[in-house]
């Protein structure tokens, strides 16, 4: 099936830094999902992207789709504390099973 | 609206024994989604379930099971633990099954230790 590579796996940061994972993928995909999961909690749905190109802007976290559909990104401005968790990409293999990236976790520094 | 709860929250088990696990969607949920995630796999599928149907399966051995209830309550079962399935299992509801991507709200997970 599907595959999606994630990277960095770590990423530790000085607050106030900017911060960006990557998810690609060999094959064209139809859409891809983003979620946050916390230290000790349960991943939480951020966005949906769904056609080429697309750009979405949550705050401080600005998510695009590739123009080929086969990568994605999530950027964080000057990250918070409150930013802290590791971020998973995830795509749809039908129905609602999700095959979610390996994840890039993020440490912010005072 | 109240979320996605799972029981137990917390399990120790150990080799050989089975175990069953519990989640509750949300109100009005009608598809129940199962993950196993650990540290060295990462986040997997197991199976999903809408209207008290397998609908979806992962790439998991047969002594993982689970099933739907009509009230959409979900249970997933291990037989004969192994090591290796020590791990958070998270469950996830969504309002229905489509082709198409539903958003899903995950539970907090059962903690599962296997001695």
């Amino acid at each position: 099936g599907q595959q999606v590579m994630q990277i960095p796996q770590y990423q530790h940061v000085q607050e106030g830094e900017d911060f960006t994972t990557y998810c690609n993928s060999s094959t064209t995909l139809s859409n891809i999902q983003w979620y946050k999961q916390r230290p000790g909690g349960h991943p939480v749905f951020l966005i949906q992207l769904v056609k080429s190109g697309e750009v979405k802007k949550q705050k401080r976290l600005t998510f695009q789709f590739g123009e080929a559909k086969k990568n994605s990104s999530l950027h964080i401005t000057a990250t918070q504390t409150t930013d802290v968790g590791t971020y998973f990409c995830s795509i749809t293999g039908g129905g609602n099973k999700l095959t979610f990236g390996t994840g890039t976790q993020l440490k912010v520094e005072l | 609206k109240a979320g996605v709860t799972q029981t137990p929250r917390y399990l120790i088990k150990t080799r050989g024994q089975q175990v069953t696990l519990s989640c509750s969607p949300i109100s009005g949920h009608r598809s129940v989604s199962w993950y196993q995630q650990t540290p060295g796999q990462g986040l997997q599928f197991l199976f999903e379930y809408f209207s008290e149907t397998q609908r979806n399966k992962g790439n998991f051995p047969g002594r993982f099971s689970g099933r739907q209830f009509s009230n959409s309550r979900s249970e997933m079962n291990v037989s004969t633990l192994e090591l290796g399935d020590s791990a958070l299992y998270l469950c996830a509801s969504s309002l229905s099954w489509t082709s198409s991507y539903n958003e899903q709200f995950f539970g907090p997970g059962t903690r599962l230790t296997v001695l």
